[in-house]
């Protein structure tokens, strides 16, 4: 089952706009990862924000988590056409003795338009 | 360089057949992991493993099989009990998912003809 929700599942904006997406998941974590895919392409690591962290930047990145809401949000300021891609988060949800899971989201499809 | 290669990048698959989708990590990576990607969805875990000769199954192991019989190497099966195994197949590996980004490879698309 999927753990991580993305919200909205597609985004229009126009060059220089900026772009929110969110990420709602269902269980506790000890990190919340964000990813871009080009289409075709694997995946990329964007950033990581820990459980005990409550804003992250990263460049035109910023990545806040609310543990309490279980959810996340990546913003990415100034948008550039070259940010089109689709932005998946993933958590560390499934963790035993027999190892820890990395579980994905839907993802949100952003297209930046010139 | 260090990385995480996969092949081939296309691959074709006939009625019946098994195929074996290769995934190789040179990052002394502990963990390992198969997804697959249907087109405009997200990534469904199939298999991943945390430490040689062990593996767990994902929320869609049926039709699947894996081995991890070397740290680097994490190859995946797709077996002809896989009724529908059109898609876009991604390895990842990470030293620890609880701390550590994950790397991934390229992705292999297989088509059933």
């Amino acid at each position: 089952s999927q753990q991580g929700e993305e919200d909205p599942q597609a985004l229009s904006i126009q060059e220089g706009e900026n772009a929110t997406m969110n990420c709602s998941y269902k269980t506790s974590i000890n990190n919340l990862q964000w990813y871009r895919q080009n289409s075709g392409r694997g995946l990329v690591h964007l950033i990581l924000i820990r459980s005990n962290e409550r804003e992250k930047h990263s460049g035109r990145l910023r990545v806040t988590l609310d543990t309490s809401k279980k959810s996340s949000s990546l913003l990415i300021t100034a948008s550039r056409a070259a940010d089109t891609a689709s932005y998946f988060c993933a958590t560390d949800a499934r963790s035993n003795q027999a190892g820890t899971a990395l579980i994905f989201g839907k993802g949100t499809t952003l297209s930046v338009s010139s | 360089d260090g990385g995480i290669t996969q092949s081939p990048k296309y691959l074709f698959r006939k009625e019946g057949q098994n195929v074996t989708l290769s995934c190789e990590q040179n990052l002394n990576h502990d963990a390992m992991y198969w997804y697959r990607q249907d087109p405009g969805q997200g990534l469904r875990l199939i298999y991943y493993s945390q430490i040689v000769n062990d593996f767990q199954k994902g929320d869609i192991a049926e039709g699947y099989s894996v081995s991890r019989e070397k740290k680097e190497s994490f190859p995946l099966t797709v077996t002809s009990a896989q009724k529908n195994p059109t898609a876009f197949y991604l390895c990842a590996s990470t030293w620890d998912p609880r701390n550590t980004e994950a790397f991934f490879g390229q992705g292999t698309r297989l088509t059933v003809v």
